[in-house]
Formats: structure tokens, sequence, C-alpha cells
């Protein structure tokens, strides 16, 4: 595709579920991002994948939090007994390459989380 | 710690108007600053990067952004708004080795024609 797709667009869970949030980054991006974004905040760093490795995992909040990308390409954010305070914006990016250079990130549109 | 500061959390201009929205950073080594903007119902997107050289870096849509390393600050300006400039800006450090980004808390814009 042209760009950063995320599914669902909007989830709605009840407290204690679990749910799963994908992101399919632009082909041949190296680098993938997930962030949060609460009501009112800009976007707060999750975690950090280059290809199939997770280099930083040190912004999930808690336990409950879990992301992979197995096979380098397509990422899934899954949150385990989802909280109210787990309701949010999560965004995903992906960048080119591996390292820091003179490129941007492309952002997904997000997948908005209602925990009720 | 790192962390970026906006100050304005909500600005209401009429068209024509100029616009400056304040970013302040705290991060003692080199600093790679970017402003992104968030259309209503659309994603993030790159306005101006600065990186190094000149610290007056031009962007898309006639904005512009001045780097001020005394000042750790990094403010967003536009001498004439219009009304489809109305969105949220992020202000943003980048930390690290990678392209993890630190934002600011947001800036809503309100253009009114």
């Amino acid at each position: 595709g042209a760009g950063v797709s995320q599914s669902p667009r909007y989830k709605v869970a009840k407290r204690g579920q679990d749910v799963a949030l994908r992101c399919d980054p632009i082909s041949g991006h190296v680098s993938l991002f997930w962030y949060q974004q609460a009501l009112g905040q800009g976007p707060e760093f999750l975690t950090y994948f280059q290809n199939e490795a997770q280099l930083d995992k040190s912004g999930l909040p808690s336990d409950r939090f879990f992301a992979e990308r197995p096979e380098g390409s397509v990422s899934t954010l899954k949150i385990q007994r989802t909280q109210q305070e787990d309701s949010a914006v999560y965004l995903c990016a992906s960048s080119l390459s591996g390292v820091a250079t003179n490129e941007k990130l492309f952002f997904g549109s997000g997948t908005q989380l209602s925990v009720l | 710690a790192q962390s970026v500061s906006q100050h304005n959390h909500h600005v209401i201009l009429s068209e024509a108007a100029s616009l400056e929205l304040g970013c302040n950073y705290s991060y003692g080594g080199t600093v790679n600053l970017f402003w992104y903007v968030q259309y209503p119902g659309q994603h993030l997107q790159l306005l101006l990067k600065y990186f190094s050289g000149d610290p007056l870096v031009k962007g898309i849509k006639g904005f512009e952004a001045e780097f001020i390393k005394s000042k750790f600050s990094f403010n967003l300006r536009k001498p004439s708004v219009q009304w489809s400039d109305t969105a949220e800006y992020f202000c943003a450090l980048r930390s690290g080795g990678y392209n993890k980004l630190i934002f600011g808390a947001g800036t809503r814009l309100a253009v009114h024609p």
C-alpha cells in the first residue's frame, strides 16, 4: 500500500478483555514504532522494532502490553486484561532505515481504543 | 530526561493573522527537532525538521521554524494563516541512535475565516 495501515480503526473493549491491534508498515521499511496518544496529549513512545528485533520496549506501561513483528513486516500490539486507562489512540509509524538518519517517519491513522 | 514543552494548548486566530507556536525542549546533547501536523481526521505528517546547519528551517505550506540553541527553543511560525491551517501541531525531539521521537502535548490551532 501507499502508506502505513492500521486496523481496526476503532475498537471498543470491555474491561478485562484482551485486544490485538495490527500495523502494516510501508513495504521495505526497516523501523517500526508504536506510540500511545491519550486524549489531549502528544504521542508517547511504546516500543521500537528493527526488522523483527524488538530493540526498545522501554515505553510499554506494564507487562499487559506485548508487541511482536515476527517476520519483520506486519506488527501486532496486544493488550491483555484491558483497563480503562488503556483507552487511547495507538499509532504505528515506520521508516526506511534502521538508524538515525535524515528521513521522516510515516504514521498510520491509528486505532482508537475505548475500554468500558 | 529529555522532554518537549509546548506552552499554548489552544490558539484561535483569524485568517491572515500571524502565527507563532512555542516549543522548548530539554536535552543535553545534539538535537534533531521536528514539527508534525495532524489535520482533522488525518494522520500525523511532517511539517519541517532541523538536523544541522541553518537554524531557520522552512517547511511545507509556508511554515518555518527557528532553532535557538541558547533558549532551547524551536518555535513554529507562519506570517499569514489560512482556514486550512486548522489542525493540531506537535513539536518533537529525536532521541537515541534511531528515529525515536519524544513529542510535546500539542497545540490545537483554530483559524476562523
